[in-house]
């Protein structure tokens, strides 16, 4: 069983352009969370998402991020419009239905130049 | 508002000992606390799970307890070896069972 894969591993955006960040969670895995981690911070939530509904977005910024899970294909996280303050290490996790703990991607680091 | 704070940001000891890393919670009703490891460049790994009505829970050389009266978690690590140096997260579900994470201790066992 193919843990939760993610990519790309790295991408430099400048400034301005869209960054699209993929995840396939494990399989039969209903249920996706994105993270955001800065250099020497802590994991911040941002969004839980199952097949095709936002479960909770509380922590994604109103403007220029949204995310989603379709019926078929990977989770993708979408970030319109980079700022350099969007650099960070985008982790993507996933767990199954009955239970909690959740299995990470290796994340995608994004620089934006 | 709500806050998970771990000890201090990172903990040194000597291979052999036991580590403890603490995880004290404000503002959170949890029915369960993770543990995770993190290693640099890499994802979290899922350690352990302690459910509100346990007390204590093992697995190996790890120990998690949770107390929801003082609002805290402590995790053990016994007889500790260098390739348990590592950052430590703690982990309480959020309002919808999803999951929000302490900044972590990153520990190093020196040899």
């Amino acid at each position: 069983n193919a843990g939760v894969m993610q990519n790309p591993r790295h991408l430099v955006r400048r400034r301005g352009q869209e960054a699209r960040l993929r995840c396939s969670p494990m399989k039969g895995h209903s249920h996706v969370y994105w993270y955001r981690q800065l250099p020497e911070e802590g994991l911040k939530f941002m969004v839980y998402l199952q097949k095709e509904n936002i479960i909770d977005e509380s922590g994604m910024p109103k403007e220029r991020f949204s995310a989603e899970f379709p019926k078929e294909g990977p989770s993708i996280l979408r970030i319109q419009q980079v700022v350099r303050g969007d650099s960070a290490a985008y982790f993507c996790a996933s767990s199954p239905l009955e239970t909690y703990e959740q299995y990470f991607g290796p994340g995608t680091r994004l620089t934006v130049t | 508002s709500q806050k998970i704070e771990q000890n201090s940001e990172a903990l040194n000891i000597q291979e052999g000992k036991t580590a403890t890393l603490t995880c004290n919670y404000t503002n959170y009703s949890p029915a369960y606390l993770q543990w995770y490891r993190q290693d640099p460049g890499r994802g979290p790994v899922f350690l352990l799970l302690i459910r509100e009505n346990e007390k204590e829970k093992r697995k190996e050389r790890l120990k998690v307890t949770f107390d929801t009266t003082l609002k805290q978690s402590l995790f053990h690590i016994t007889a500790s070896q260098p390739a348990d140096s590592a950052t430590y997260l703690c982990a309480l579900d959020g309002n919808n069972n999803d999951m929000r994470f302490g900044a972590g201790t990153r520990l190093t066992v020196k040899p």
